[in-house]
């Protein structure tokens, strides 16, 4: 158990809705990445916060936005959902910018 | 972007025997992590790396930081079944501002009883 927790765990959706994953950190961690993993791809970096701040962009859709909340936790909002949007969504939480991240257990999106 | 080339791909070994695995990249990394996932699972943190040069072990796990940094390798020895899953490589490019982790795209190990 890496101390990440990530909700809800299955997601079954329709094209065109709006879905809100969460993470919650590990204590003491300040910085959260959003990653996607499609089907035998590997993981795309989509963002990260550091303390509240966005800190860094990667292939993120425009469709797809992220917040950090004061207590840390953070969200990841994904919205016109379109079927290619199935995919596992993992956050991954670190003290700071340079160290080892920990992944959750990851959210499974399906579009149907 | 950074590029990371994770060879092989995929590999089915007897169990006991020793698996060798690398990551390449086109660009200088300061930082290179091994992860382990298991199918539906988040990565597992196996092994950091973070000295050009630097060989680390966690049990049956070898991982080294290669001299040029440009290359990392993971070994496991003796495999067992419970080694089964998809090996990933991470580097952190290491140009000012390059926080993010650059991940190969994964080995998939199958051990044979």
């Amino acid at each position: 158990d890496s101390g990440v927790t990530q909700t809800p765990k299955h997601l079954i959706t329709a094209t065109g809705q709006r879905v809100t994953l969460r993470c919650s950190p590990r204590s003491g961690d300040l910085s959260v990445y959003w990653y996607q993993q499609s089907l035998d791809q590997g993981l795309q970096f989509l963002i990260q916060y550091y303390n509240g701040e966005e800190r860094a962009k990667g292939n993120i859709l425009e469709r797809f936005s992220a917040q950090q909340f004061p207590d840390l936790h953070s969200e990841l909002n994904l919205s016109s959902l379109e079927l290619g949007d199935s995919a596992l969504y993992f956050c991954a939480t670190s003290p700071g910018d340079y160290n080892e991240q920990f992944f959750g257990p990851g959210t499974r999106l399906t579009v149907l | 972007g950074q590029q990371l080339n994770q060879s092989p791909q995929s590999m089915f070994i007897q169990e006991g025997e020793d698996v060798s695995m690398n990551c390449t990249s086109s660009s200088i990394f300061n930082t290179w992590l091994w992860y382990k996932q298991d199918p539906g699972e988040g990565p597992v943190l196996l092994i950091a790396l973070y000295k050009a040069g630097e060989l680390t072990s966690n049990g049956r796990l070898t991982a080294q930081f290669g001299i040029t940094r440009k290359d990392s390798f993971l070994n496991i020895s003796a495999s067992i079944p419970s080694d089964v899953g998809i090996y990933f490589c991470a580097g952190r490019y290491s140009g000012a501002g390059s926080y993010q982790l650059t991940f190969g795209k994964g080995t998939k190990l199958s051990v044979i009883p």
